[in-house]
């Protein structure tokens, strides 16, 4: 079982809808970061936070809105979403700093998005 | 520009060793990652080498080569649920921003 917990599993949305996904960890981890995957494609970086504020926007549109509410929770807001949006979308948090240097990223096992 | 290249597909046998290579091209290093994705997972955590040289961990050892841009996952000793996507991935200079290649579908034969 995965120690990030993604809900919901899945979603299916209209392009005028408004929902939220949600991301929670309870390892102690400072960043937390969106990733969006489509089929047999890398997942692609969309956000990073770190301490609760956001350190990286990967040029999203801004119908994704990010929300990191505590250390522990990460939301993703989206509204006016277009069909070529549907993708898994993988959250995961790492340690901001590592003694081994790792840090590498946990990942929740995602929110299978379809926008019709 | 940034780049990460993998094989597309690669089939092994049951117990048999495969090597799965990585060539990458990126604006800054800060170590590089192997993930395993199984089909409709979330992608977890193989390997980390930031340094060049071999890092071994049971059955999977990670390579690295920083003046060839190289890394290749070794996978020894195949069993069946090994079948999975391998994802060679680098994280930049500054530390939160990792580069995922497009991965490595591995399939397993008895």
């Amino acid at each position: 079982d995965t120690e990030v917990t993604q809900t919901p599993k899945h979603l299916v949305m209209g392009m005028t809808n408004k929902k939220s996904l949600k991301c929670e960890q309870h390892m102690g981890h400072r960043a937390m970061y969106w990733y969006k995957q489509k089929a047999k494609k890398p997942p692609e970086l969309m956000f990073v936070y770190s301490y609760e504020k956001l350190s990286i926007n990967e040029s999203v549109p801004s119908r994704f809105s990010p929300e990191c509410p505590n250390s522990s929770l990460l939301n993703l807001h989206l509204h006016a979403l277009q069909p070529e949006d549907s993708a898994l979308y993988l959250c995961a948090s790492s340690q901001i700093w590592d003694p081994d240097g790792n840090s590498p990223l946990h990942f929740g096992n995602g929110t299978r998005l379809t926008v019709t | 520009g940034q780049n990460i290249d993998q094989p597309t597909e690669m089939t092994a046998t049951e117990g048999a060793i495969v090597q799965i290579n990585c060539t990458y091209q990126t604006s800054g290093f800060n170590g590089l990652f192997w993930y395993q994705q199984h089909a409709g997972e979330a992608p977890t955590f193989l390997s980390y080498n930031v340094l060049d040289g071999l890092e071994e961990k049971g059955r999977f050892s990670s390579f690295l080569s920083r003046s060839k841009g190289y890394s290749y996952l070794l996978l020894k000793e195949l069993q069946m649920k090994d079948s999975a996507s391998y994802l060679c991935a680098v994280r930049q200079t500054g530390g939160f921003k990792t580069i995922f290649g497009a991965g490595t579908r591995l399939f397993v034969k008895a």
